[in-house]
């Protein structure tokens, strides 16, 4: 069972500042296999990137994921106060076929 | 518009059944994966089942044996069917599809679902 970690657990940055997000799997994952989504408070996750690097439609440029293997990084540049949300990464894989990492809450 | 509206969820005592529907607009629910995934007060994502498009089913070990998905194609609606309720099964479902390699697009609003006597 692959087991994902997030970190930071939480983040505070000003508006214009640098977000780097880490996400590390226990095992070597396929880069295709990692995405990363936004949740904002009360509502459902949104799709941010997959393919570890793919930007889902309608994200901005600002939404950057890069990585493989075992580490995985979301890159959130120019950040703005809509940005504050919980990222959480996921990988695709077989038990279980979907895997969550635990979280990073973005403070801006 | 594509979405996915759920609904069903409420208060339920431990040991009883409840079911979820999640009515799809804008896509054909038979034509995509579909998957559940749950997400306990103030806590993670966990990912509960799956439907393929060709009609198999998969499970969490959490709920495999207690939880079933399925579909209706006429309504273009997905559905879990949860029995046996325990107080860990406390948290909002959400339904989504599954665009690639298991990353979901389409998010449902969540439901709701309270597990306390």
């Amino acid at each position: 069972e692959i087991v994902l970690t997030q970190s930071p657990g939480t983040l505070s940055l000003s508006p214009g500042e640098r977000a780097t997000l880490s996400c590390r799997a226990s095992q070597s994952v396929s880069s295709s296999s990692l995405a990363w989504y936004q949740q904002r408070p009360g509502q459902a996750p949104r799709l941010l990137i997959y393919d570890a690097s793919t930007r889902a439609t309608g994200i901005p440029d600002r939404f950057s994921g890069g990585g493989s293997g075992t580490d995985f990084t979301l890159t959130i540049s120019r950040l703005e106060p809509a940005d504050s949300a919980v990222y959480f990464c996921q990988q695709f894989g077989t038990s279980p076929r979907l895997a969550f990492g635990g979280g990073t809450k973005v403070e801006i | 518009e594509v979405q996915l509206v759920a609904s069903g969820g409420g208060l339920i005592q431990p040991g009883g059944s409840l079911r979820l529907s999640c009515v799809a607009s804008g896509f054909t629910v038979s034509d995509n994966y579909m998957s559940w995934v749950r997400q306990a007060p103030g806590k993670g994502l966990e990912w509960v089942s799956v439907l393929y498009s060709a009609g198999n089913t998969y499970y969490a070990d959490s709920v495999r044996g207690r939880f079933t998905i399925s579909r209706d194609n006429s309504k273009n609606t997905l559905y879990l069917q949860m029995n046996s309720l325990r107080a860990e099964d406390t948290a909002v479902y959400y339904c989504a599809r599954e665009y690639y390699f298991g990353a979901l697009d389409i998010w449902g609003q969540g439901a709701m679902v309270t597990v306390s006597s």
